[in-house]
């Protein structure tokens, strides 16, 4: 069965820290990667996607995320977090035929100052 | 551009009762979905509309129903509401039912069932 894990619930790091959050993915075939931000009190917004091609890939507010298949996984990284990036971070994959979205469970970050 | 915007913000009702909850799509998107965000049991699919159409449903019950308007607005309809049943439910919209439309979700309605 299609399913996505994110191992830590809970990450924080201190404000122009680094960040990585972690998300592995089990699916059967080449696989449709997200990751979306929810702020407290509002729904989702996309960060950044891989579909095919160059692993590495850009997302909005200067975000990226690697997909590494040998590994199942498609972690989400910045190099200095900002106290604005407070927020939950949900990976998903995209089950294709059904046209759903399959999401971790997330990962709440906070950031000191 | 405008995005997803759904409504009413914030929805109160009674256990028994019914809810109805809308969704205005990106313009020139056709699909719509909708997704339960409930607590302790993360987002789950609940329904796709394209077209029209009914296309695809999660692992909810009947009582969770909707329809797509020839605008392609959407409603969900919630029968006979249950305490789980309180959550926030998120739209979402894509361009089309291709595996590479990415699906743009609305800010949610808040569903409180007392």
């Amino acid at each position: 069965a299609q399913s996505v894990t994110q191992p830590d619930i809970h990450i924080t790091v201190s404000e122009g820290a680094s960040l990585e959050l972690r998300c592995n993915y089990s699916y059967g075939a080449t696989p449709y990667l997200f990751w979306y931000v929810q702020s407290p009190g509002q729904g989702l917004q996309l960060l950044l996607k891989y579909f095919s091609g160059d692993t590495l890939v850009q997302g909005i507010k200067g975000f990226e995320a690697e997909f590494k298949r040998s590994q199942s996984s498609f972690n989400l990284r910045k190099p200095s977090v900002h106290w604005s990036d407070a927020a939950e971070y949900f990976c998903a994959v995209y089950s294709g035929g059904y046209n759903k979205l399959i999401f971790g469970a997330g990962t709440r970050l906070a950031v000191h100052p | 551009e405008a995005g997803v915007t759904q409504s009413p913000t914030h929805l109160i009702k009674t256990r028994g009762q019914q809810a109805t909850l809308r969704c205005s799509p990106i313009s020139g998107h056709t699909s719509v979905y909708w997704y339960q965000q409930a607590l302790g049991l993360g987002l789950q699919f609940l329904l796709w509309y394209d077209e029209g159409e009914e296309r695809n449903r999660g692992n909810f019950p009947p009582r969770f129903s909707g329809r797509q308007f020839p605008n392609y607005s959407s409603e969900l309809n919630v029968n006979a509401l249950e305490l789980e049943d309180s959550a926030l439910y998120l739209c979402a919209s894509s361009l089309g039912r291709a595996d590479t439309d990415t699906q743009y979700f609305g800010p949610g309605t808040r569903l409180t069932v007392l």
